[in-house]
C-alpha cells in the first residue's frame, strides 16, 4: 500500500523545456491536489480536481496544465518552463467532507 | 491576504519540555482546522485535527486547542523528543468551500538535546 507516489523525484530542465510530473494514489480518493512549497510561503494550491475528468485552478495556476483522465493518477504539466518554477511540489490526495489530506515525497524541480 | 499565520518562523525547546505551536486565522466560516508535521525531503504528514464544535482534542502527546471567539488554534507537544524536530502547518478550511485547505507559512521546531 503505496499511499501518494510521485515522480520523478528530482528534475533539472532549461528555462523553455517541457515536462509532465505525475502522482499516482491507490487509496481511490476523489479529491486530488498539487501543491508548490518555496521557502518562507507555505503551501500554494496550483491546480486540483474533485473526481475523475475534472480539474480546477487553484491560487498559483499559471504556467501549469493538469490532466485526471483516470481517477488514481493526476498529472501536472509544465508547457514552457521558468526559472520561477523552481520549487519543490506536492501531490495530495483526500476522500470527501472533512478529512485530512495525504502527500507523496515531492518532486524536486530546478529550472535553469 | 493570509487567512492562516503562523507567525513564528522558529521555535527552539528544551528536549522533556512542552512545544506550543501557535496559528491564528480569520475568515469566521472556517470550521475545520488540521496540523502537519513535516521532515527535510518528505511530504507533509498529518497529525492532529480538530472541528470547530469542539475546543479541544487530544492524541497522545500532541493536544490542540481551539478558541474560536479569539480566532486562534494552537498545538502542544508534551513531553517533546528529538523526533519531533520538524516543520509544522496548520491549516483551516471551511464546509462552503468544500474543505479546501487554507495553509500557515510554517513552524520550524527544533528540539535541544
Amino acid at each position: 500500500n503505496a499511499g501518494v507516489t510521485q515522480t520523478p523525484k528530482f528534475r533539472v530542465l532549461k528555462t523553455g523545456q517541457s515536462m509532465t510530473l505525475l502522482c499516482a494514489q491507490d487509496m481511490n480518493h476523489e479529491y486530488m491536489y498539487w501543491y508548490r512549497q518555496d521557502p518562507g510561503m507555505g503551501l500554494r494550491l496550483i491546480h486540483y480536481s474533485v473526481g475523475e475528468g475534472t480539474t480546477a485552478k487553484g491560487e498559483v495556476p499559471d504556467g501549469y496544465n493538469v490532466s485526471r483522465l483516470k481517477k488514481q493518477n493526476f498529472l501536472l504539466g509544465l508547457e514552457s518552463a521558468a526559472p520561477s518554477q523552481t520549487s519543490v511540489y506536492f501531490c495530495a490526495c483526500r476522500d470527501g467532507g472533512p478529512s485530512p489530506l495525504h502527500f507523496g515525497n515531492g518532486t524536486r524541480l530546478t529550472v535553469t | 491576504d493570509q487567512q492562516v499565520k503562523q507567525n513564528s518562523p522558529s521555535l527552539s525547546v528544551q528536549e522533556g519540555r512542552i512545544s506550543i505551536l501557535n496559528c491564528d486565522y480569520t475568515n469566521s466560516m472556517f470550521d475545520y482546522f488540521l496540523w502537519y508535521k513535516k521532515y527535510p525531503a518528505e511530504g507533509p504528514t498529518f497529525l492532529i485535527s480538530i472541528s470547530s464544535i469542539k475546543d479541544k482534542n487530544e492524541d497522545g502527546r500532541f493536544t490542540v486547542f481551539l478558541n474560536k471567539s479569539a480566532k486562534h488554534l494552537s498545538l502542544h507537544i508534551v513531553p517533546s523528543q528529538p523526533g519531533d524536530s520538524a516543520v509544522y502547518f496548520c491549516a483551516a478550511s471551511a464546509k462552503d468551500s468544500n474543505y479546501q485547505l487554507i495553509w500557515g507559512a510554517g513552524t520550524k521546531l527544533i528540539i535541544k538535546p
